[in-house]
């Protein structure tokens, strides 16, 4: 059963960092595309990251390149997003994704999401 | 990385069918047969329930449907239910490894 579990979110001022992580389980991990997507309070969903299954290709929305970082330890199944330099408006449910096994494109399995406020 | 085009809200009587459309352009909707939708209920994370277009996750009910036609997928929930109220997310592939979500579609179920 894949599981997906975030951590690393809480209350942040803005100009500051945050690191959050996605432990992985039930699936092979090293062999996934994963993903990081947000949800700002009371809006849509946002897709925020993506990275190979061997953390060689690394792509971002608009609205955080330059200062968000995707990252992965294969060995430890576990996947990162480091948030820099954040401003309010990235305030918001922060869900790492994976596909199905062998999939892309589209995202069956889910956490449970970790909150990122950014106020000072 | 324009966001694609959903109606606010939608509702619907019990046993009803409804449609929710998800508009975007030639460059991310039109361009790949790679619409998915999900549906949330508050507080949870989304749920897959439409991929590629029109597949069907096993376990997804059959009264959820998928269709495209040029640059606007749809989502049918026919027959609905008390349990189907919730928010509804299309999300298209926009190539160069980007995707597009909708703002996102509140049910109610009257």
């Amino acid at each position: 059963q894949v599981q997906l579990v975030e951590s690393g979110g809480g209350l942040v001022q803005p100009g500051r960092s945050l690191r959050l992580s996605c432990t992985a389980s039930g699936f092979t991990f090293s062999s996934s595309e994963m993903y990081w997507f947000r949800q700002a309070p009371g809006k849509g969903l946002e897709w925020v990251s993506v990275i190979s299954h061997d953390g060689d290709r690394k792509f971002y929305a608009d609205s955080v390149k330059g200062r968000f970082s995707i990252s992965r330890d294969n060995s430890k199944n576990t996947l990162f997003l480091q948030l820099n330099t954040l401003k309010t408006d990235d305030a918001a449910v922060y869900y790492c994704a994976a596909p199905p096994p062998g999939e892309r494109f589209y995202f069956a399995n889910w956490g449970p999401g970790t909150r990122v406020t950014v106020s000072s | 990385q324009s966001a694609l085009t959903q109606p606010a809200s939608v509702s619907g009587s019990p046993g009803q069918s409804i449609t929710i459309s998800c508009t975007g352009t030639s460059s991310d909707v039109g361009a790949f047969n790679l619409v998915s939708w999900y549906q949330q209920h508050p507080g949870r994370a989304p749920k897959l329930i439409v991929f590629e277009d029109n597949k069907r996750p096993s376990g997804v009910s059959f009264r959820f449907s998928g269709s495209k036609s040029g640059n606007t997928a749809s989502l049918t929930i026919s027959g609905l239910q008390a349990e189907d109220e919730a928010d509804y997310h299309c999300c298209s592939y926009g190539g160069s490894s980007t995707f597009r979500f909708g703002g996102g579609t509140k049910l109610t179920v009257l």
